[in-house]
Protein backbone atom coordinates (compact mmCIF):
# COMPACT_ATOMS: atom_id res chain seq x y z
CA UNK A 1 0.00 0.00 0.00
CA UNK A 2 1.18 3.82 -0.09
CA UNK A 3 2.22 3.82 -3.45
CA UNK A 4 2.47 7.55 -4.87
CA UNK A 5 3.24 8.15 -8.80
CA UNK A 6 4.73 10.62 -10.57
CA UNK A 7 4.59 11.79 -14.66
CA UNK A 8 6.74 12.32 -16.39
CA UNK A 9 9.74 10.55 -14.88
CA UNK A 10 12.05 12.85 -16.94
CA UNK A 11 11.33 16.15 -19.11
CA UNK A 12 13.42 18.37 -21.08
CA UNK A 13 12.30 21.81 -22.04
CA UNK A 14 12.98 25.09 -23.97
CA UNK A 15 13.15 28.30 -21.52
CA UNK A 16 10.25 30.07 -21.54
CA UNK A 17 7.83 27.26 -21.67
CA UNK A 18 5.57 25.72 -19.25
CA UNK A 19 5.56 22.07 -17.38
CA UNK A 20 2.86 20.26 -15.87
CA UNK A 21 3.88 17.59 -13.18
CA UNK A 22 1.54 15.17 -11.63
CA UNK A 23 1.45 13.16 -8.37
CA UNK A 24 -0.70 10.58 -7.80
CA UNK A 25 -1.78 8.55 -4.80
CA UNK A 26 -2.70 5.10 -6.20
CA UNK A 27 -3.94 3.36 -3.55
CA UNK A 28 -5.19 5.56 -0.51
CA UNK A 29 -7.15 9.00 -0.02
CA UNK A 30 -4.03 11.67 -0.01
CA UNK A 31 -5.72 14.62 2.10
CA UNK A 32 -2.57 16.38 1.79
CA UNK A 33 0.40 16.57 -0.84
CA UNK A 34 3.71 18.28 -0.72
CA UNK A 35 5.95 19.21 -3.23
CA UNK A 36 10.11 18.87 -2.86
CA UNK A 37 12.84 20.27 -5.30
CA UNK A 38 16.13 18.71 -4.31
CA UNK A 39 19.43 19.90 -6.11
CA UNK A 40 22.50 17.11 -6.34
CA UNK A 41 24.09 15.63 -3.26
CA UNK A 42 21.14 17.99 -0.94
CA UNK A 43 18.43 16.95 0.86
CA UNK A 44 14.67 18.00 0.34
CA UNK A 45 13.43 21.52 0.24
CA UNK A 46 9.70 21.51 0.78
CA UNK A 47 8.67 24.00 -1.84
CA UNK A 48 4.67 24.03 -1.20
CA UNK A 49 1.94 21.70 1.19
CA UNK A 50 -1.60 21.64 -0.81
CA UNK A 51 -4.81 20.49 0.56
CA UNK A 52 -7.28 18.93 -1.44
CA UNK A 53 -9.84 21.46 -2.63
CA UNK A 54 -8.34 24.62 -1.58
CA UNK A 55 -5.58 26.91 -2.06
CA UNK A 56 -1.38 25.51 -1.84
CA UNK A 57 0.39 27.27 0.93
CA UNK A 58 4.00 28.31 -0.65
CA UNK A 59 7.47 28.01 1.46
CA UNK A 60 8.62 31.59 1.86
CA UNK A 61 10.99 32.30 -1.31
CA UNK A 62 8.97 30.11 -3.76
CA UNK A 63 7.36 32.28 -6.15
CA UNK A 64 3.34 31.03 -6.19
CA UNK A 65 2.67 32.37 -9.82
CA UNK A 66 5.78 30.72 -11.09
CA UNK A 67 4.86 27.46 -9.34
CA UNK A 68 1.26 26.57 -9.94
CA UNK A 69 -0.20 23.71 -7.64
CA UNK A 70 -3.26 22.44 -8.15
CA UNK A 71 -4.73 19.53 -6.15
CA UNK A 72 -8.02 18.72 -7.20
CA UNK A 73 -8.80 15.30 -5.80
CA UNK A 74 -7.74 13.46 -3.00
CA UNK A 75 -5.67 11.45 -5.23
CA UNK A 76 -4.07 13.60 -8.00
CA UNK A 77 -2.06 17.24 -7.22
CA UNK A 78 -0.47 19.03 -10.05
CA UNK A 79 2.99 21.10 -10.26
CA UNK A 80 2.92 23.45 -13.45
CA UNK A 81 6.44 25.18 -13.56
CA UNK A 82 5.33 28.31 -15.67
CA UNK A 83 8.14 30.09 -18.22
CA UNK A 84 10.45 27.39 -16.96
CA UNK A 85 14.78 28.79 -16.90
CA UNK A 86 17.28 27.08 -16.88
CA UNK A 87 17.65 27.69 -13.04
CA UNK A 88 14.63 25.70 -12.87
CA UNK A 89 16.38 23.09 -13.48
CA UNK A 90 15.82 20.27 -10.85
CA UNK A 91 14.62 16.91 -9.28
CA UNK A 92 11.26 17.44 -7.99
CA UNK A 93 9.22 15.16 -5.91
CA UNK A 94 5.94 14.73 -4.86
CA UNK A 95 4.56 13.15 -1.50
CA UNK A 96 1.21 12.36 0.31
CA UNK A 97 -0.19 12.10 3.32
CA UNK A 98 -3.56 11.16 4.67
CA UNK A 99 -5.57 11.08 8.30
CA UNK A 100 -4.72 7.36 7.92
CA UNK A 101 -0.88 7.39 7.66
CA UNK A 102 1.11 10.09 9.79
CA UNK A 103 3.96 9.57 7.47
CA UNK A 104 4.84 11.01 3.66
CA UNK A 105 4.90 8.58 0.67
CA UNK A 106 7.09 9.99 -1.85
CA UNK A 107 7.02 9.64 -5.76
CA UNK A 108 9.68 8.64 -7.61
CA UNK A 109 10.34 12.41 -8.79
CA UNK A 110 10.19 14.19 -12.17
CA UNK A 111 13.94 15.26 -13.66
CA UNK A 112 13.62 18.61 -14.93
CA UNK A 113 15.99 20.11 -17.66
CA UNK A 114 15.53 23.86 -19.04
CA UNK A 115 17.63 24.17 -21.80
CA UNK B 1 14.33 27.46 15.07
CA UNK B 2 13.52 23.31 14.61
CA UNK B 3 16.69 21.47 13.22
CA UNK B 4 17.45 18.07 11.68
CA UNK B 5 21.33 17.19 12.03
CA UNK B 6 22.98 14.46 10.59
CA UNK B 7 25.99 12.73 11.12
CA UNK B 8 28.39 11.65 9.38
CA UNK B 9 27.61 13.24 5.68
CA UNK B 10 29.44 10.17 4.25
CA UNK B 11 30.14 6.67 5.20
CA UNK B 12 32.20 3.99 3.70
CA UNK B 13 31.83 0.56 5.32
CA UNK B 14 33.51 -2.89 4.38
CA UNK B 15 30.79 -5.13 3.43
CA UNK B 16 29.56 -7.01 6.97
CA UNK B 17 30.97 -4.02 8.81
CA UNK B 18 28.01 -2.73 11.41
CA UNK B 19 27.97 0.45 12.13
CA UNK B 20 25.36 3.78 13.24
CA UNK B 21 24.30 6.84 11.38
CA UNK B 22 23.43 9.93 13.77
CA UNK B 23 20.26 12.18 13.70
CA UNK B 24 20.56 14.94 16.31
CA UNK B 25 17.04 17.25 16.34
CA UNK B 26 15.69 20.32 18.00
CA UNK B 27 11.62 20.61 18.21
CA UNK B 28 9.72 22.15 20.64
CA UNK B 29 7.92 19.21 20.60
CA UNK B 30 8.19 16.14 18.61
CA UNK B 31 5.52 13.89 17.09
CA UNK B 32 7.13 11.73 15.25
CA UNK B 33 10.66 11.15 13.60
CA UNK B 34 10.92 9.40 10.61
CA UNK B 35 13.56 7.56 8.42
CA UNK B 36 14.02 7.14 4.50
CA UNK B 37 16.34 5.39 2.13
CA UNK B 38 16.97 7.23 -1.13
CA UNK B 39 18.68 5.55 -3.93
CA UNK B 40 20.26 8.25 -7.03
CA UNK B 41 17.52 9.72 -9.16
CA UNK B 42 14.85 8.32 -7.42
CA UNK B 43 12.16 9.46 -4.53
CA UNK B 44 12.59 8.37 -0.56
CA UNK B 45 11.26 4.73 0.42
CA UNK B 46 9.75 5.11 3.70
CA UNK B 47 11.73 3.17 6.42
CA UNK B 48 10.37 3.93 10.16
CA UNK B 49 8.41 6.39 12.04
CA UNK B 50 9.33 6.30 15.93
CA UNK B 51 7.07 8.19 17.94
CA UNK B 52 8.69 8.51 21.64
CA UNK B 53 12.08 7.74 23.65
CA UNK B 54 13.00 4.38 24.19
CA UNK B 55 11.00 3.05 21.20
CA UNK B 56 13.23 0.79 18.63
CA UNK B 57 12.01 -0.66 14.91
CA UNK B 58 13.65 -3.42 13.04
CA UNK B 59 13.89 -4.17 9.52
CA UNK B 60 16.03 -6.89 8.29
CA UNK B 61 19.77 -5.46 9.16
CA UNK B 62 18.22 -1.75 10.01
CA UNK B 63 17.39 -0.84 13.46
CA UNK B 64 16.40 2.78 14.40
CA UNK B 65 16.06 3.41 18.00
CA UNK B 66 15.01 7.18 19.51
CA UNK B 67 15.77 9.26 22.94
CA UNK B 68 14.82 12.66 23.68
CA UNK B 69 17.52 14.46 21.41
CA UNK B 70 18.54 12.30 18.58
CA UNK B 71 18.09 8.79 16.87
CA UNK B 72 20.30 6.03 15.68
CA UNK B 73 19.80 4.07 12.72
CA UNK B 74 22.07 1.28 13.20
CA UNK B 75 22.83 -1.31 10.39
CA UNK B 76 24.10 -4.75 11.36
CA UNK B 77 26.30 -7.14 8.87
CA UNK B 78 25.44 -4.30 5.70
CA UNK B 79 25.58 -5.74 2.17
CA UNK B 80 26.30 -3.54 -0.88
CA UNK B 81 22.74 -3.14 -1.46
CA UNK B 82 22.48 -0.91 1.41
CA UNK B 83 24.08 1.58 0.28
CA UNK B 84 22.28 4.61 -0.72
CA UNK B 85 21.56 8.01 1.03
CA UNK B 86 19.70 7.43 4.26
CA UNK B 87 17.14 10.51 5.42
CA UNK B 88 15.89 11.74 8.83
CA UNK B 89 13.08 13.92 9.17
CA UNK B 90 11.07 14.99 12.38
CA UNK B 91 7.53 16.26 13.03
CA UNK B 92 6.72 19.17 15.19
CA UNK B 93 3.83 18.57 17.37
CA UNK B 94 1.09 20.77 16.40
CA UNK B 95 2.55 21.20 12.90
CA UNK B 96 0.26 21.57 10.41
CA UNK B 97 -0.37 18.84 7.68
CA UNK B 98 1.52 16.38 8.45
CA UNK B 99 4.63 18.91 7.52
CA UNK B 100 8.26 17.66 8.30
CA UNK B 101 11.78 19.10 8.07
CA UNK B 102 14.11 16.84 6.86
CA UNK B 103 17.98 16.38 7.76
CA UNK B 104 20.52 16.54 5.01
CA UNK B 105 21.10 12.64 4.83
CA UNK B 106 24.46 10.34 5.04
CA UNK B 107 25.28 8.80 2.19
CA UNK B 108 26.04 5.18 3.05
CA UNK B 109 28.87 3.27 0.94
CA UNK B 110 29.21 -0.40 1.08
CA UNK B 111 32.07 -2.04 -0.46
CA UNK B 112 32.00 -5.73 -1.44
Amino acid sequence: GAVVSQHPSRVICKSGTSVKIECRSLDFQATTMFWYRQFPKQSLMLMATSNEGSKATYEQGVEKDKFLINHASLTLSTLTVTSAHPEDSSFYICSAASGAYNEQFFGPGTRLTVL
Amino acid sequence: EDQVTQSPEALRLQEGESSSLNCSYTVSGLRGLFWYRQDPGKGPEFLFTLYSAGEEKEKERLKATLTKKESFLHITAPKPEDSATYLCAVQERGSSASKIIFGSGTRLSIRP
